[in-house]
């Protein structure tokens, strides 16, 4: 069954470094987003991205984070300068269409910021 | 009911009873919703959907059910086992290719 992968599982960084997070989405599916969840609370979305562009994203989604699709079958999230609120689980999901289908989501890549 | 920071609602069953989880949506103009099923340390799993033209879909052990009148989502989970023991969230999508927007979430806790 196919599946969005993400690497790593766990990424430990101190404040104000750079992270890049990493997905691979499902092969034919054209729509990816980025959510994130922080501990024991529901999950958020971040950026949707479609056609090599961000098509929507939330007011967490400021200025310090990216994302991009540097090759057919990658999707990255990039942290600037990260901050210790910035510590979440972050997952990566993608659809076969924009709407009114089901989004498959990976394991989520786990970020601590110290 | 709401859940603030940590503090998420929580349903206790008895191994092979019945379990109704709640969800109330915020948008009048959604016309799809997932149920999904997160396992800790995991991402979400799709349980079920539903489109806005139907009140009731069925799947194997689970069903939801729409009430559009008062934006109101439940899944019914039949036969609860300890395997379903996990948060569910319910996730709402409005029209055109909008992203998933998930609520708050319960944590369902099966007594063997």
């Amino acid at each position: 069954e196919p599946e969005v992968t993400q690497t790593p599982s766990h990424q430990v960084t101190q404040m104000g470094q750079e992270v890049i997070l990493r997905c691979v989405p499902i092969s034919n599916h054209l729509y990816f987003y980025w959510y994130r969840q922080i501990l024991g609370q529901k999950v958020e979305f971040l950026v949707s991205f479609y056609n090599n562009e961000i098509s929507e994203k939330s007011e967490i989604f400021d200025d310090q984070f990216s994302v991009e699709r540097p090759d057919g079958s990658n999707f990255t999230l990039k942290i600037r300068s990260t901050k210790l609120e910035d510590s979440a689980m972050y997952f990566c999901a993608s659809r076969l269409t924009g709407g009114n289908t089901e989004a498959f989501f990976g394991q989520g890549t786990r970020l601590t910021v110290v | 009911g709401e859940s603030v920071g940590l503090h998420l609602p929580t349903l206790s069953v008895q191994e092979g009873d019945n379990s109704i989880i709640n969800c109330a949506y915020s948008n009048s103009a959604s016309d799809y919703f997932i149920w999904y099923k997160q396992e800790s340390g995991k991402g979400p799993q799709f349980i079920i959907d539903i489109r806005s033209n139907m009140d009731k879909r069925q799947g194997q052990r689970v069903t939801v059910l729409l009430n559009k009148t008062v934006k109101h989502l439940s899944l019914q989970i039949a036969a609860t086992q300890p395997g379903d023991s996990a948060v569910y969230f319910c996730a709402e999508n409005g029209q055109g290719n909008t992203p998933l927007v998930f609520g708050k979430g319960t944590r369902l806790s099966v007594i063997a």
